[in-house]
């Protein structure tokens, strides 16, 4: 069955630095997202992507954050310069379509730490 | 913030049915209900959705009430494997994509 991957597991990083967590999301899917949860806290939206561009973000994601999708295969989530408060499992999502048959399929996730 | 209630915990014994409630009173004619489950710190996993009409897949099933504002989960017969967080969404077809998660129920499945 096809899956949404995500790499690394896990990244340890020092504030101030950037880091570039990685997905490579279900092969027939044109639908992106990035969500992330705070340890013991909800699932939060941060971005969709459609067609190359943003088609939606959150209020978290500000101009720290940005996507990409380099090439077919990989949609990519950088942090130019993490915080503290940016520690949190980083959740890379898929889907086929939008509306009402939206069903979005996750990754196992990203744990980041920083220190 | 989610635009729904769920109760916090429950429990259910093994190979029991266990059925998950959801109260949607504002839900509008457009929205769609949706259930993921959070398995530990695992990524959420889809698990079905409906308009109107009841609907069953190989996980579950969902009955949603004629008035649309409440609906129930049902995992038929729970294992140990089930136990998790268990979401339900509401969302509109169009518009915002985004998935808005509440805190759900934590459903624990009992040997």
């Amino acid at each position: 069955e096809p899956e949404v991957t995500q790499t690394p597991s896990h990244q340890v990083t020092q504030m101030g630095q950037e880091v570039i967590l990685r997905c490579v999301p279900i092969s027939n899917h044109l639908y992106f997202y990035w969500y992330r949860q705070i340890l013991g806290q909800k699932v939060e939206f941060l971005v969709s992507f459609y067609n190359n561009e943003i088609s939606e973000k959150s209020e978290i994601f500000d101009d720290q954050f940005s996507v990409e999708r380099p090439d077919g295969s990989n949609f990519t989530l950088k942090i130019r310069s993490t915080k503290l408060e940016d520690s949190a499992m980083y959740f890379c999502a898929s889907s086929t379509v939008v509306g009402g048959g939206n069903e979005q399929f996750f990754g196992p996730g990203t744990r980041l730490t920083v220190l | 913030d989610a635009k729904t209630t769920q109760p916090p915990s429950m429990d259910c014994a093994e190979g029991r049915a266990a059925n998950l409630p959801c109260n949607h009173s504002t839900i509008s004619g457009n929205e769609y209900v949706y259930w993921y489950r959070q398995i530990h710190s695992q990524g959420p996993q889809y698990i079905i959705h409906g308009l109107k009409n009841n609907e069953t897949n190989e996980m579950a099933s969902l009955i949603i009430t004629e008035d649309r504002k409440s609906s129930t989960l049902i995992l038929p017969h729970a294992t140990l494997r089930d136990t998790a967080v268990y979401y339900c969404i509401v969302k509109a077809q169009g518009g915002s994509e985004k998935l808005v998660f509440g805190k759900g129920t934590k459903l624990t499945v009992n040997p």
